[in-house]
């Protein structure tokens, strides 16, 4: 059984601090990785994707990915209260159709 | 900007009826998928579809469900006699090459 696992959360930060955000995952085959942020009720979107080992940045993103750890994060910069919603984090193993492997999500909260 | 976009937003039906959930994938994608998200619950892989065959599925698209391209632009699920349990959210997606996944906004099927 392939599994992406998260903290559940909710992950409390206050507005402007870093926010960390953390995903591990069993299968030592996963090519690639994928943040997702989800509203309530919305569909997942997609923020980030990394492939290789090391850091990744993308704005106030930075996805950090650790293949013999199995472990993928997210950290945001200068948390906003528009950044409250659930982070999935998400993982493909290569196979053909590229399907996904989701985690059940963060839920982050950003207090003003 | 391109986009996924699924028909209808909500759907409701009886139990035991038959349900078709349209989707048009962003235009030059070649990978098209549908997941589903219960209430509450991860987002779940269903089936992926490339070069208009089936090239994944999981375990929950059983023979209730089929796949369709019937034109160069839609792309549709068939839940063929709908159980209580398959209330949830269905999402359409579509990508390129790589694997980054773009999602529609979702439809909501309640099945009664």
């Amino acid at each position: 059984q392939k599994e992406v696992e998260q903290n559940s959360g909710p992950l409390s930060v206050p507005e402007g601090a870093i926010a960390s955000l953390n995903c591990t995952y069993s299968d030592r085959g996963s090519q690639s990785f994928f943040w997702y942020r989800q509203y309530s009720g919305k569909s997942p979107e997609l923020i980030m994707f990394i492939y290789s080992n090391g850091d990744k940045e993308d704005g106030r993103f930075t996805a950090q990915l650790n293949k013999a750890s199995q472990y993928v994060s997210l950290l945001i910069r200068d948390s906003q209260p528009s950044d409250s919603a659930t982070y999935l984090c998400a993982v493909n193993i290569g196979n053909a159709g590229n399907m996904l492997t989701f985690g059940g999500g963060t839920r982050l909260m950003v207090k003003p | 900007e391109p986009e996924v976009t699924q028909t209808p937003s909500h759907q409701v039906t009886q139990m035991g009826q038959e349900v078709i959930l349209r989707c048009v994938p962003i235009s030059n994608h070649l990978y098209f998928y549908w997941y589903r998200q219960i209430l509450g619950q991860k987002v779940e892989f269903l089936v992926s579809f490339y070069n208009n065959e089936i090239s994944e599925k999981s375990e929950i698209f059983d023979d209730q469900f089929s796949v369709e391209r019937p034109d160069g632009s839609n792309f549709t699920l068939k839940i063929r006699s709908t159980k209580l349990e398959d209330s949830a959210m269905y999402f359409c997606a579509s990508s390129g090459d790589l694997a980054e996944a773009f999602f529609g906004q979702g439809t909501r099927l309640t099945v009664v």
